[in-house]
């Protein structure tokens, strides 16, 4: 069975641009959220989705946006990327997307920004 | 923040000793609790859960332990392996929000000695 699946794996932009990131759950998993990862840190929460709506957002300005489509694909968006965006950008899903429940990770799309 | 430290806790094991993680946790309401496992590269992958009512739970070579007294969590790996080289994150869910929303750690690198 195919996992989560993300693309780009890895990309790179300058500051002031735009960056679509995109990600397809497991088979029958309603839920997607999206953590940034740092390096040497530990991933943080950006975006939870659940059937189509927005369930939950963690401290990220509003450059940061996201949707989930009707096949629970989701995207997350960035405008105006700044320096300090460069990260992991990892996707989550989960059956039914209560926070108790296991989150399956993707491996991510790794962002550069110069 | 939410997900602090900037300097990754190193852990060196010999092949075939036990390995213990220790994490302290930050919110006394939270009632989930989960061990992931973040290999070079990749996405965290699950290792084992435990909810607030239970102080320990057991997996396949690994046991977590929750002290919800001093808000403390370990994960024990016994006859550690070559493959259990990583970057270890202890990580709660955020309890004030039905969002799957989930907190981690800084995280511990294990790595192990021939």
């Amino acid at each position: 069975d195919a996992g989560v699946t993300q693309s780009p794996t890895h990309l790179i932009k300058t500051r002031g641009q735009h960056v679509t990131l995109r990600c397809s759950p497991i088979s029958g998993h309603k839920s997607v959220s999206w953590y940034q990862q740092v390096l040497g840190q530990g991933p943080q929460f950006i975006f939870q989705y659940y059937e189509k709506e927005e369930r939950g957002r963690g401290n990220f300005p509003d450059r940061f946006s996201a949707r989930q489509f009707p096949n629970y694909s989701s995207e997350l968006n960035v405008n105006a990327l700044l320096l300090g965006d460069s990260a992991l950008y990892l996707c989550a899903s989960s059956r039914d997307g209560r926070n108790t429940g296991e989150l399956f990770f993707g491996e991510g799309s790794r962002l550069t920004v110069l | 923040g939410e997900s602090v430290g900037l300097h990754l806790p190193t852990l060196s094991v010999q092949e075939g000793d036990n390995s213990i993680i220790n994490c302290a946790y930050s919110n006394s309401a939270s009632d989930y609790f989960i061990w992931y496992k973040q290999e070079s590269g990749k996405g965290p992958q699950f290792i084992i859960d435990i909810r607030s009512n239970m102080d320990k739970r057991q997996g396949q070579r690994v046991t977590v332990l929750l002290n919800k007294t001093v808000k403390h969590l370990s994960l024990q790996i016994a006859a550690t392996q070559p493959g259990d080289s990583a970057v270890y994150f202890c990580a709660e869910n955020f309890p004030y929000s039905s969002a799957s929303k989930i907190i981690f750690g800084s995280g511990t690198r294990l790595s192990i000695r021939p």
